[in-house]
């Protein structure tokens, strides 16, 4: 079943702690990115990677960091740099006409 | 000035009238124009790609005014499951083929 997978669907999160949240696709696509949507507002880009062992800072990367290490995945943690880390995360992947695809999203609440 | 301003409704509109959904972009180099539809808690999909010659995907059409910098959706028809809020959508020239979302326009459609 071809697609883009992110997990978890819930994640809670303790002030201090950091956290990994996990985009893997099976579609081949070299391009990948991070996105964080909040209440009522539009998707900000956070990281993304054109290619394997390369990755560029977006709008909002202070607080985050990402990997590369393979095609098919592109990991994210949330550190506890980041201050306000509530929010509903989305991994996407690049198709050949500039759209993107969408993962099913990550929902990271801290408690 | 936002990248991508849209009206966020929310448009509320019975069933088989005919909505449409209006957004403005600020950077006039941009090459690639989407509308995405977000249902509630869902990650964004794809509706259809704008292109400059307006394009038509059953009940939706899609236009693009690159002298205004404006973009429209077009439903008719209007059926209950298009309740949803739709996204419009441009690239982000900056940052590697990433998008730059509108903040979206709710949907509700009536019996």
């Amino acid at each position: 079943d071809g697609g883009i997978t992110q997990s978890p669907k819930y994640l809670f999160r303790k002030e201090g702690q950091n956290v990994t949240l996990s985009c893997e696709q099976n579609l081949n696509h070299d391009a990948m990115y991070w996105y964080r949507q909040d209440p009522g507002q539009g998707l900000r880009l956070i990281y993304y990677s054109q290619i394997v062992n390369d990755f560029q800072k977006g709008d909002i990367a202070e607080g985050y960091s990402v990997s590369r290490e393979k095609k098919e995945s592109f990991p994210l943690t949330v550190t506890s740099a980041q201050k306000n880390p509530t929010a509903f995360y989305l991994c996407a992947v690049a198709g050949f006409g500039n759209e993107q695809f969408f993962g099913p999203g990550t929902r990271l609440t801290v408690l | 000035r936002k990248e991508v301003e849209q009206d966020p409704g929310p448009f509320n509109v019975p069933e088989g009238a005919t909505v449409a959904f209006n957004c403005t972009y600020s950077n006039s180099a941009s090459q690639s124009f989407f509308w995405y539809r977000q249902d509630c808690r869902k990650e964004p999909k794809l509706l259809m790609s704008v292109y400059s010659s307006g394009n038509e995907d059953g009940r939706f059409t899609a236009q693009l005014n690159r002298a205004s910098q404006y973009i429209s959706l077009l439903i008719r028809d209007s059926k209950l499951s298009d309740s949803a809020t739709y996204l419009c959508v441009v690239n982000n020239l900056n940052s590697g083929y990433a998008l730059n979302f509108g903040k979206g326009t709710s949907l509700l459609v009536t019996p």
